[in-house]
């Protein structure tokens, strides 16, 4: 397998930009996790799938930011408008249950 | 509410010292902790995962240990070598809500040969 699949890789957007960021996950994994790391705040869980459905949603920030897995091969965290603040590097993992998690290379998102 | 910590936040040490890293969390009430390490620019990959049943789990050069009633779990990485330097993050599956895992803040290793 591939690994966990993540696109693009860098982003770069002004402030105010639509951003869409995407993950295939490994086949056969039934979780799906979307997490963001900065240096201030370290590693933060957004939001979590089991069978495509959203579980937990606790850790989105704000409604500016929104997730979807329209089936079990692909997930997209999109941030409309974006900020500065949104600067991060977006993780995507999938496992399956209680098992390890695979993490995909990471999107670096910068917003200026 | 669970929190994990890990000390110390940075280590560096010469090539072939062995070396333990620590993590500890608040709430013993565990499923399981895995181990992870963080290559600079790069994605997070599991190196052990220890059972909330399990004292310890093995791989090469890497013990870990888990100490669940005093909410402890250390790493211990044997020879070091320069190609061990990266962050390394402990990570603890709370059996009250087993589907994600709480991770710790890591700690950044420089191994200098």
């Amino acid at each position: 397998d591939a690994g966990v699949i993540q696109s693009p890789r860098h982003e770069v957007t002004e402030m105010g930009q639509e951003v869409t960021l995407r993950c295939k996950p490994i086949s056969g994994h039934d979780y799906l996790f979307w997490y963001r790391q900065t240096m201030m705040r370290g590693l933060e869980l957004l939001i979590y799938f089991n069978n495509n459905v959203p579980i937990d949603d606790s850790g989105m920030p704000e409604d500016r930011f929104s997730a979807k897995m329209p089936n079990a091969s692909f997930s997209t965290l999109k941030i409309q408008p974006s900020e500065p603040r949104d600067s991060a590097v977006y993780f995507c993992a999938s496992s399956t249950w209680g098992d390890k998690e695979y993490f995909g290379p990471g999107t670096r998102l910068t917003v200026t | 509410k669970q929190e994990v910590t890990q000390i110390p936040a940075a280590l560096s040490v010469p090539e072939g010292e062995n070396l333990v890293l620590n993590c500890s969390f608040t709430d013993s009430a565990i499923y399981n902790l895995q181990w992870f390490r963080q290559d600079p620019g790069k994605g997070l990959t599991s190196l052990l995962l220890i059972q909330s049943s399990q004292r310890e789990q093995t791989s090469g050069r890497l013990n870990a240990s888990l100490d669940k009633s005093s909410g402890r779990s250390t790493l211990y990485i044997a020879a070091s070598q320069p190609g061990d330097s990266a962050t390394y993050l402990c990570a603890v599956r709370p059996e009250t809500s087993y589907d994600k895992v709480i991770f710790g803040p890591g700690t950044s290793l420089s191994v200098i040969p």
